[in-house]
């Protein structure tokens, strides 16, 4: 069976550090990718969506940006945090049809 | 562009009731629809997804959705609320032609009463 991969789950970072936040999946090969943030009180915003390797689509413009040096691997990346980029971040992947989430990494800038 | 509406940031009903909770959608192609639940400092867990097959759709936890193209709707219902499905509900519409996500509505904060 597939299964998504996020870590860390909770990550508290100064601002202006950088950010690696990585996804993986199993049991599945060239799964369409995607990177979700929530912020507080807000709806879910998708960020980024590769379908292959090197291959990333940006959906709104950010400090943040995202990587796929692997078939089943998804980084989400900044080089330096702001207060603004606080939230619960997502990382899901798609099949026919249906679309799993990742449990979510929570990320506190400070 | 595809968009969601969920109409009430929070639904409260008592333990037993009917649960209905809204979502209109507007989409420029056939729509890809679903509904997910999420609880607390937890991911999306997918409840039912609509893929223009059967209108009526049955879910996990007892909770179904109908699809009702006329009225651009696609509501969730549970027939006898339990205190376990208080938690946040999204609806979501596939964009474009797929392969790139979900457009989400802003959830719907579902409370239960004892």
């Amino acid at each position: 069976s597939q299964t998504i991969h996020q870590w860390p789950a909770t990550l508290v970072q100064p601002v202006g550090s950088p950010l690696s936040l990585e996804c993986t999946v199993e049991g599945t090969s060239n799964p369409n990718l995607y990177w979700y943030r929530q912020a507080a009180g807000r709806g879910l915003q998708l960020l980024f969506y590769s379908v292959g390797i090197g291959q990333i689509s940006s959906e709104v413009p950010q400090n943040l940006s995202a990587s796929r040096p692997q078939d089943r691997q998804f980084i989400l990346s900044s080089k330096k945090l702001l207060l603004s980029d606080s939230g619960f971040y997502l990382c899901a992947w798609s099949g026919t049809y249906g679309y799993t989430f990742g449990s979510g990494t929570r990320l506190t800038v400070v | 562009a595809q968009s969601v509406t969920q109409l009430g940031s929070h639904v409260s009903v008592s333990e037993g009731a009917l649960v209905l909770l809204r979502c209109n959608y507007s989409s420029s192609v056939p729509p890809y629809l679903f509904w997910y639940v999420q609880y607390p400092n937890q991911g999306l867990q997918l409840l039912l997804k609509y893929t223009s097959a059967a209108t009526l759709v049955k879910g996990i936890n007892g909770f179904e959705a109908e699809f009702k193209k006329s009225e651009t709707s696609f509501h969730l219902t549970k027939p006898s609320a339990h205190m376990s499905d208080a938690a946040e509900y999204f609806c979501a519409v596939r964009k474009g032609g797929g392969a790139d996500g979900l457009t989400f509505g802003k959830g719907t904060h579902l409370i239960i009463q004892p």
